[in-house]
């Protein structure tokens, strides 16, 4: 098994472009997350989804959107990128209630100037 | 505002070495407590996980504990090795929350010297 798996792995992007991360989880999990990580600080959850069809908002969710089309994929879409949406971003899922462990994918390194 | 602190930010220690990592929270009722460990560019991988009803949890070398009453947990890492070297950090999960957040420490980045 892959695991999670996260595309790009490093992307550079110009204020107001707007890009879409790729994660895909090959485990049957019916959670799956997105977070950011800034420098020296903590994960921040920006938006989860419970299942296909399903997302919901997390703490940093302003500047993104998210899609739960299928089981396996959970995009996420940048519109008009900003300096401060500059970070490593990370997928994550978890099989049951959300409350057991989550695997994380490698993460995405964005830096947008 | 829940929160969750871990200190110090970075460790240096010799190898064969025990140490700790300390983890502390701002609420004592919490649903559950992480480990996870962090490599350069890579993701994050869970070590281990207490449920609020227990009180450690060991895996090999690792063991965790955890204190509701006080607000702390701890990592222990007996007879560190250089390929413990990594990022380590602490998340709990309180059971107010609905929208199944884990709240984050900053890590303690750890550096075993050969």
């Amino acid at each position: 098994n892959a695991g999670v798996t996260q595309t790009p792995k490093f992307h550079i992007l110009k204020i107001g472009q707007s890009m879409t991360l790729q994660c895909t989880q090959d485990m049957n999990h019916n959670y799956m997350y997105w977070y950011r990580q800034d420098p020296g600080m903590g994960l921040k959850l920006i938006y989860y989804s419970v299942g296909a069809g399903i997302t919901d908002k997390g703490e940093v969710p302003n500047g993104y959107n998210v899609s739960r089309s299928t089981t396996e994929d959970f995009p996420l879409r940048l519109e008009l990128a900003a300096p401060s949406q500059t970070s490593v971003y990370f997928c994550a899922s978890s099989y049951g209630t959300g409350h057991e462990t989550q695997y994380f994918g490698p993460g995405t390194r964005l830096l947008v100037l | 505002k829940q929160e969750v602190t871990q200190i110090p930010a970075a460790l240096s220690v010799p190898e064969g070495e025990n140490l700790v990592l300390n983890c502390s929270f701002t609420d004592s009722a919490i649903y559950n407590l992480q480990w996870f460990r962090q490599d350069p560019g890579k993701g994050l991988t869970s070590l281990l996980l207490i449920q609020s009803s227990q009180r450690e949890q060991t895996s090999g070398r690792l063991n965790a504990s955890l204190d509701k009453s006080s607000g702390r947990s701890t990592l222990y890492i007996a007879a560190s090795q250089p390929g413990d070297s990594a990022t380590y950090l602490c998340a709990v999960r309180f059971p107010m929350d609905s929208n199944y957040q884990l709240i984050w420490g900053a890590g303690t980045k750890l550096i075993i010297k050969p």
